[in-house]
């Protein structure tokens, strides 16, 4: 089993719509998670970062569910350049980072 | 620039041949990551470090792969007697300390082994 999982998609949207999608991941004993965005042969960057509370982030929305052991990204209002693959990040105590496959999004007009 | 800088950006070479890639972390960043990343895939963890150690090396694939980072800053990925399934992007990352820090990553080496 991987240790972070994601649906790898594509999930189809239309402008303006709202898209949401999960990562769960396998180690209970993970510090901290992040959704980074990937855009076609360009090298990850750092999207938002997910707090135990929930975090906004415009018109991101991140959620950790830690009894679950999965996180959320929420996308509202979703614009042409929304599309990207957003991967799941989660980190150990030592700091390693573990990458989903990810999520590839595509806002069409 | 203050980026992560990678290099080369494309290499080519034969099957069985001996490639270095070169990783430039940001001033001050301690820690250092290498993933390798497939088309469709997400990128694969390979190894970490620490300053000049690594503290984690359980994803190099085999004894052919072997990074070091001799000072705590550059990192010089070294793989032997490459394969054809060696082909791939491989990405370095630097952060400040590790474990809750934004990771920057430089625009990786473009690896083809023919």
């Amino acid at each position: 089993r991987k240790e972070v999982e994601q649906d790898p998609g594509p999930f189809n949207v239309p402008e303006g719509a709202t898209v949401a999608f999960n990562c769960t991941y396998s180690n209970s004993a993970s510090q901290s998670f992040f959704w980074y965005r990937q855009d076609c042969r360009k090298e990850p960057k750092l999207l938002m970062s997910v707090y135990s509370s929930g975090n906004e982030d415009g018109r991101f929305t991140a959620q950790l569910n830690r009894a679950s052991q999965y996180i959320s990204l929420l996308i509202r209002d979703s614009k042409l350049s929304d599309s990207a693959t957003y991967l799941c990040v989660v980190t150990d105590s030592w700091g390693k980072l573990q990458f989903g496959a990810g999520t590839q999004v595509v806002v069409t007009p | 620039g203050a980026g992560v800088s990678q290099t080369p950006s494309n290499k080519v070479t034969e099957k069985g041949k001996y490639v270095e890639l070169r990783c430039d972390p940001i001033s001050g960043h301690t820690a250092l990551y290498w993933y390798r990343q497939s088309l469709g895939q997400g990128p694969e963890f390979l190894i970490y470090f620490q300053g000049t150690g690594a503290a984690d090396d359980s994803g190099l694939p085999n004894d052919r792969f072997f990074a070091v980072r001799p000072e705590g800053s550059v990192s010089t990925l070294k793989i032997q007697r490459t394969e054809r399934g060696d082909s791939a992007v491989y990405l370095c990352a630097s952060s400040p300390s590790g474990t809750y820090t934004e990771a920057f990553f430089g625009q990786g080496t473009r690896l083809t082994v023919v």
